[in-house]
C-alpha cells in the first residue's frame, strides 16, 4: 500500500541533543513537507521540498534542518538551537502541478524534550 | 492578522444535528481550500476540497466557498459520534504552501 512512514512515533530527547525524524513515502510524490503542531495552534510549516536536492524554509525553520537526497525521503533534524522542540511533527507529501496542495500525511512523530 | 482563522469552538452538537464550521482567510489570491479532520493523537486526513465559489457536497459533508467574502465553511449533516474530532481549515497562499487554521473541535453528544 502506498503511504508515508514516519519514525520514530515517540522520541525523547535531552536538552542540547540533536535528533533526526525520518520520513519516507512511496507515493511517487515530488513535493514533501514538514509541519509542527502545538496544542491549539494548528499546523505550522517548517520546511518544504519540491524536487530532489532542493528545499525551502517555511514559517518556523529556525533550529531545524532538512535534506532531500532521494525523492522518497525527507528527514528532519531538530537541532539544539531549537528553543522549544517539544511538539507533534507531521510529514506530508503531494504531487506537483494540478492537485499540488492535496497533502497526504504520515502518522506523525511526537518529540518530548526532558 | 492570522492567515487562516477558524471559529474557536469547542462546538458541541447533539447526534443527528448539523454542525457548522467557519473559516476566513486573508490572502485574496488563494485558489485552493481544504477541510481536514484530525482525531486526537492522529494525523489529519482530507475530507473536502473546494476550488470555486458555491457549494460542494460529499455524502454528509458540504463545503461552501465565497471568495469575495474570503470565507469557507463546512457543514456536517446528521452528525454522528464518529464525527467528534478537530476540523482544520487549510488555504493555499502559493503553489506549494498550505496555511492551516488552529482548528475547531467538534463533539457530537449521543
Amino acid at each position: 500500500d502506498g503511504g508515508i512512514t514516519q519514525s520514530p512515533k515517540y522520541l525523547f530527547r535531552k536538552e542540547g541533543q540533536n535528533v533526526t525524524l525520518s520520513c519516507e513515502q512511496n507515493l511517487n510524490h515530488d513535493a514533501m513537507y514538514w509541519y509542527r503542531q502545538d496544542p491549539g495552534q494548528g499546523l505550522r510549516l517548517i520546511y518544504y521540498s519540491q524536487i530532489v536536492n532542493d528545499f525551502q524554509k517555511g514559517d518556523i525553520a529556525e533550529g531545524y534542518s532538512v535534506s532531500r537526497e532521494k525523492k522518497e525521503s525527507f528527514p528532519l533534524t531538530v537541532t539544539s538551537a531549537q528553543k522549544n522542540p517539544t511538539a507533534f511533527y507531521l510529514c506530508a507529501s503531494s504531487h506537483r502541478g494540478p492537485g499540488a496542495n492535496v497533502l497526504t500525511f504520515g502518522a506523525g512523530s511526537r518529540l518530548t524534550v526532558l | 492578522q492570522k492567515e487562516v482563522e477558524q471559529n474557536s469552538g469547542p462546538l458541541s452538537v447533539p447526534e443527528g444535528a448539523i454542525a457548522s464550521l467557519n473559516c476566513t482567510y486573508s490572502d485574496r489570491g488563494s485558489q485552493s481550500f481544504f477541510w481536514y479532520r484530525q482525531y486526537s493523537g492522529k494525523s489529519p486526513e482530507l475530507i473536502m476540497s473546494i476550488y470555486s465559489n458555491g457549494d460542494k457536497e460529499d455524502g454528509r459533508f458540504t463545503a461552501q466557498l465565497n471568495k469575495a467574502s474570503q470565507y469557507v465553511s463546512l457543514l456536517i449533516r446528521d452528525s454522528q459520534p464518529s464525527d467528534s474530532a478537530t476540523y482544520l481549515c487549510a488555504v493555499n497562499s502559493n503553489d506549494y504552501k498550505l496555511s492551516f487554521g488552529a482548528g475547531t473541535t467538534v463533539t457530537v453528544r449521543a
